[in-house]
């Protein structure tokens, strides 16, 4: 099994509050995403990072900040956490330096975020 | 616009029998990989198999086999002799190769549940 660790895993935080979500590899990989997971939506991408402070907006990055300082770290910031962000987060991290299509995402074991 | 579409909610089958669970796909990118995850109750993504754009013959791991029909673009994951474990839900997902990002476009999923 891939490294990925996530962190907490479970969550619960009131309207308003910021929120920091922890990514860990120990792959050494240099893709890494966050994605969230809605009943109907399967997986959306949020924020991806393509290196050391390189990342990119996904399809559904508003209210959602990244920062990436060391390899190994990816971390999801919701500055002021809303109802509508009550979902289950997952990270997931890629070895694409050849450009291999046939490199799968790897995936954490997911957190479960509850904004009351 | 990349897309998904699994139009199977959910779906019963017997155990030791086979099912296709359906996946199309819409891309204007030649060069695009197709992904089928697993999703067990206990949460965790478990990649299945893949399928590359230019892959002359469908993929098949173990149980799994991937019905490629580029011209449809289709590409339905096939379990054969299902088993009480693989119930789940399921999730297509597709990776364009004009995408420097390599991240996963999802379908919405689909259930499965094995009979006994």
């Amino acid at each position: 099994d891939a490294g990925i660790t996530q962190s907490p895993r479970h969550k619960v935080t009131e309207t308003g509050t910021p929120v920091t979500l922890r990514c860990h590899q120990t792959e050494n990989h240099r893709y890494m995403y966050w994605y969230r997971q809605d009943p109907g939506h399967g997986l959306r991408l949020i924020h991806y990072s393509y290196g050391v402070k390189d990342t990119d907006k996904g399809e559904v990055s508003d209210g959602y900040s990244v920062s990436r300082s060391k390899t190994e770290d990816f971390l999801l910031t919701l500055e002021s956490a809303t109802s509508s962000q009550t979902s289950v987060y997952f990270c997931a991290i890629s070895d694409s330096e050849t450009g291999d299509q046939t490199n799968e995402q790897f995936f954490g074991p997911g957190t479960r975020l509850t904004v009351l | 616009a990349q897309k998904i579409t699994q139009t199977q909610p959910g779906m019963f089958v017997q155990e030791k029998e086979a099912v296709t669970l359906d996946c199309t796909y819409d891309t204007s990118d030649p060069s695009y990989g197709l992904f089928w995850y697993k999703q067990p109750s206990s949460g965790e993504m478990i990649f299945l198999i893949y399928q590359g754009s230019y892959d002359q013959q469908n993929a098949t791991e173990g149980r799994y086999s991937l019905n490629f029909q580029k011209a449809r673009k289709s590409a339905n994951l096939v379990i054969s002799a299902s088993q009480l474990g693989d119930s789940a839900m399921y999730f297509c997902a597709m990776r364009d190769g004009g995408d420097s990002s390599y991240k996963l476009i999802f379908g919405s999923g689909t259930r499965l549940l094995v009979r006994p």
